[in-house]
């Protein structure tokens, strides 16, 4: 079974402060995908990583993709409080496409 | 893009009851979609995988006849959850994928039914 560990579970910053969420696996993956979800709403997908060792930037928000494809990182440049949410990473499942996901991160960033 | 419409986003139903959630690809042919079971401020946790004209997928401790999945249509499934109780209780969600989207593990989510079962 492909098991994804997130952390932290839970990050409380000020705003302007930056944060690092980590996505770790002891299984390859062949993608990784980026999720934030709101209250009340279903999964929003930011960024998919495919390639072992990618870097992908979507404004103040940057996505890595370990070189061996077990694990990932979000880093959040001076955040803001409409970055508060639950992020979620998830990998597709190398038997039938499935996704798994980790177990989320509450970000909540502070004026 | 793709959109997933999710009916009803909101049902609070008494206990005995039994409720159906529906789940719509509205630009796309969906072949499969997937149900999810999140718990306040908790990942998703994968409950069954509904395949067009043929029976669902569970996943382990998933009781197939208490959670009924329909997958009649190439653009809809349905999660019908039978005999609710309160432990039931639970944000649901689904998932479908847009196989003319770049990337074969691009899924589309539903907005999600919070159900409440008293």
């Amino acid at each position: 079974t492909q098991l994804l560990e997130q952390s932290p579970q839970f990050l409380s910053i000020q705003e302007g402060e930056n944060l690092t969420v980590y996505c770790n696996s002891s299984s390859v993956f062949s993608s990784l995908q980026w999720y934030r979800q709101e209250p009340g709403e279903g999964p929003v997908l930011l960024v998919t990583v495919v390639t072992g060792g990618e870097v992908k930037k979507l404004k103040r928000l940057t996505f890595q993709f370990g070189d061996a494809r077990k694990d990932s990182s979000l880093h959040i440049t001076a955040a803001q409080p409409g970055d508060t949410g639950l992020y979620l990473c998830a990998g597709a499942d190398n038997q039938g496409g499935k996704l798994i996901f980790g177990q989320g991160t509450e970000l909540s960033v502070k004026p | 893009g793709a959109v997933v419409s999710q009916h009803p986003s909101r049902v609070i139903c008494k206990s005995g009851t039994s409720v159906k959630i529906e789940c719509r690809s509205l630009d796309f042919q969906a072949t499969t979609m997937f149900w999810y079971r999140q718990f306040p401020k908790k990942s998703l946790m994968l409950m069954a995988t509904s395949n067009e004209g043929s029976k669902a997928t569970y996943e382990q401790g998933v009781e197939k006849d208490k959670f009924l999945i329909n997958h009649a249509s190439l653009t809809l499934s349905t999660l019908t959850v039978t005999s609710a109780h309160p432990e039931d209780s639970s944000f649901y969600i689904c998932s479908a994928r847009d196989p003319a989207n770049m990337g074969n593990e691009k899924l589309f989510f539903g907005s999600g039914t919070q159900l409440s079962v008293l």
